[in-house]
């Protein structure tokens, strides 16, 4: 098992580019999670899936657009990126609720 | 306002001593909570985690303990080791999703 993978794992962008995060799982868990790390701080949600198909806003949700159209991936757009959103990227997934996540690697994205 | 609380944001001990990690919440429906152990460079792992009926749950080395009149809950970790150096988040899980905390860096000097 490959457990939950991120792609890319490191990127730069400039202010106004898109960009999309990819996020997949092969544990066939119902939840996934983005979240965002910046240094010194916690895990602040951006959004989350209860399940295929359904999103819903997590704490940051603004800048940013989330699809879960299959259940084992969970997709995170920027459609205009800003230097605010430089930052660590964190994709989750588990089982259910309450539960334990399991985190991806991490992004490290960049926008100049 | 943050609803989970790591008041220390690093803690250093000495090989074989006990680590003792703490975390305060303030949202009384919480009930779960998890902590998570974090390398440089990866991303969070699953330690341990306990719930909101019970008070105390042991695995290993490590214990969890949860005060819930106080909101208060801490990671206990004895003996410490150097492997064990790394940033450790609480978290405190509601309706739907979890509540992370800003981590505590352990250092364990060998």
């Amino acid at each position: 098992n490959a457990g939950v993978t991120q792609t890319p794992k490191f990127r730069v962008l400039k202010t106004g580019q898109s960009m999309t995060l990819l996020c997949a799982q092969d544990m066939n868990h119902e939840y996934m999670y983005w979240y965002r790390q910046d240094p010194g701080m916690g895990l602040r949600l951006i959004h989350y899936s209860v399940g295929e198909g359904t999103t819903a806003k997590g704490e940051v949700p603004d800048g940013y657009n989330v699809s879960r159209l299959k259940k084992q991936n969970f997709l995170l757009g920027l459609e205009s990126a800003a230097p605010s959103q430089t930052s660590v990227y964190f994709c989750a997934s588990s089982y259910g609720r309450p539960d334990t996540q399991y985190f991806g690697p991490g992004t490290r994205l960049t926008v100049l | 306002d943050q609803q989970v609380k790591q008041n220390s944001p690093s803690l250093s001990v000495q090989e074989g001593r006990i680590s003792i990690l703490n975390c305060d919440y303030t949202n009384s429906m919480f009930d779960y909570f998890l902590w998570y152990k974090k390398y440089p460079a990866e991303g969070p792992t699953f330690l341990i985690s306990i719930s909101s009926i019970k008070d105390k749950n042991e695995d290993g080395r490590f214990t969890v303990f949860l005060n819930k009149s106080a909101k208060h809950l801490s990671l206990h970790i004895v003996p410490s080791q150097p492997g064990d150096s790394a940033v450790y988040f609480c978290a405190a899980s509601g309706i739907g999703k979890s509540t992370f905390g800003d981590g505590t860096t352990l250092t364990v000097k060998p």
